[in-house]
Parts: C-alpha cells; structure tokens; sequence
C-alpha cells in the first residue's frame, strides 16, 4: 500500500525558502506513469495546485507560483522535495503530497499534509 | 489564469438528491478538462471521488456520479448520507495546468 509523509520545519521566516520533503513507501517514484506533485491550503481556505514532478524528471508548476518553485526527485531515497522561494505570511497553509495517475488531475493518493507557518 | 467557480455552499436533507456544479472562465467545461472531484471532510486529506468527468475511484460509493451538465461539470448525491456532509472540490486540467475549484460546503440537515 502506498504511503507518502510530508516533512518540514514548521515555521519559516518571511523571504527565506520553504523546503518540504515527501517520503514515498509501498511503491517507487520512478515508475513509470506517476506524477508526484504538491498542493497546499491555507487556514480555513480552499485548495491549491502547486506543481508536479513527472516520474522522468518533467516538471509542471502553477504559474502563478513558477517563480518561486521547484520540484526535484531524489530516487535514491524513493523522496521527492519542494522549494518555495521568497515566502509571505501568504504562503501559510497545510502542504500536501501526493500521487497523480494517468495526468496531473486524478490523486488517489495523499499524504496528511504538514501545517507550514510563515512568521518572524 | 483559469478561474474555476463552484457554489460556495449547499444544503440537502438526508435522503436527498443534490448537483454540485463546476464551471470555467474559459468557457465551457468539456471531457477535455479530465474534470476530477474530491470530498474532503474538516481536518482530513482530501479524497479522490470521480475522474475524468464520470469515473469513480474503487472506494467511491455509487450515490456519487459525475457528468457534463449545461456546459459544467457536474457532481450529484443521490440519496444523501449524513456522512456526506463535507467539503467538496472539482478540479480541472486548463492551460497546460491544473486549476481547483473554490470549494462548495455541502451541509446534511
């Protein structure tokens, strides 16, 4: 069964990077055919697409986000990673991993998602 | 950027039918968009539902089905449970990305 578990550091000051990392179990993310991707959403709010990162190292961000992302895979570790850059009180949300499947729209497969504060 | 608009909140009796709707800045939404539907209940990680506009995933009951209504996607509850009442989100392929809808609070009363 496959498992995802975002980590991170919690809080993050203004205008530094948010890193987060999502460990993947029961299934690698070199297989091909998976788009491993992040989506977040703040306090109280709805959700947003981040970006993926396709099983052969294509990535897809958010434009309205492109600036500020990236999204790279570490096969070794079965773990993919997101970096936000220049983060805002703004960018406050729970972070969410997950597994997409035939596209970047259908995600069977999520992790609990990891609460990230922006504040000094 | 794509704007995708769903209703903000509905109410249903339990035991009741309901449609959720999504539509698109863009125009109308077609099988082209891969319209997917995801129930999330507070405090959890969202749930996939339904794919590409009509498919449902293995765990979702057969009170859910989704279309293409009016030019939108469409989610409906027929014979709505109590453990229904949730937040719904529909979420659509557009411009080379992948946009979600604002969300609709579907209360059971």
């Amino acid at each position: 069964q496959l498992q995802l578990q975002e980590s991170g550091p919690g809080l993050v000051k203004p205008s530094e990077t948010l890193s987060l990392t999502c460990t993947v179990s029961g299934g690698s993310i070199s297989t091909s055919g998976y788009y491993w991707g992040w989506i977040r959403q703040p306090p109280g709010k709805g959700l947003e697409w981040i970006g993926n990162i396709y099983y052969n190292g294509n990535t897809y961000y958010n434009p309205s986000l492109n600036s500020r992302v990236t999204i790279s895979a570490d096969t070794s570790k079965n773990q993919f990673s997101l970096r936000l850059s220049s983060v805002t009180a703004a960018d406050t949300a729970v972070y969410y991993c997950a597994r997409a499947k035939g596209g970047l729209t259908t995600y069977p497969d999520w992790g609990q998602g990891t609460l990230i504060t922006v504040s000094s | 950027q794509t704007v995708v608009t769903q209703e903000p909140s509905l109410t249903v009796s339990p035991g009741g039918t309901v449609t959720l709707t999504c539509a698109s800045s863009t125009g109308a939404v077609t099988n082209g968009n891969y319209p997917n539907w995801y129930q999330q209940i507070p405090g959890q990680a969202p749930r996939s539902l339904i794919y590409s506009t009509t498919n449902k995933q293995s765990w979702t009951p057969a009170r859910f089905s989704g279309s293409l209504l009016g030019g939108k996607a469409a989610l409906t509850l027929s014979g709505v449970q109590p453990e229904d009442e949730a937040d719904y989100y529909c979420l659509l392929y557009s411009g080379g990305g992948v946009v979600f809808g604002g969300g609709t609070k579907l209360t059971v009363l």
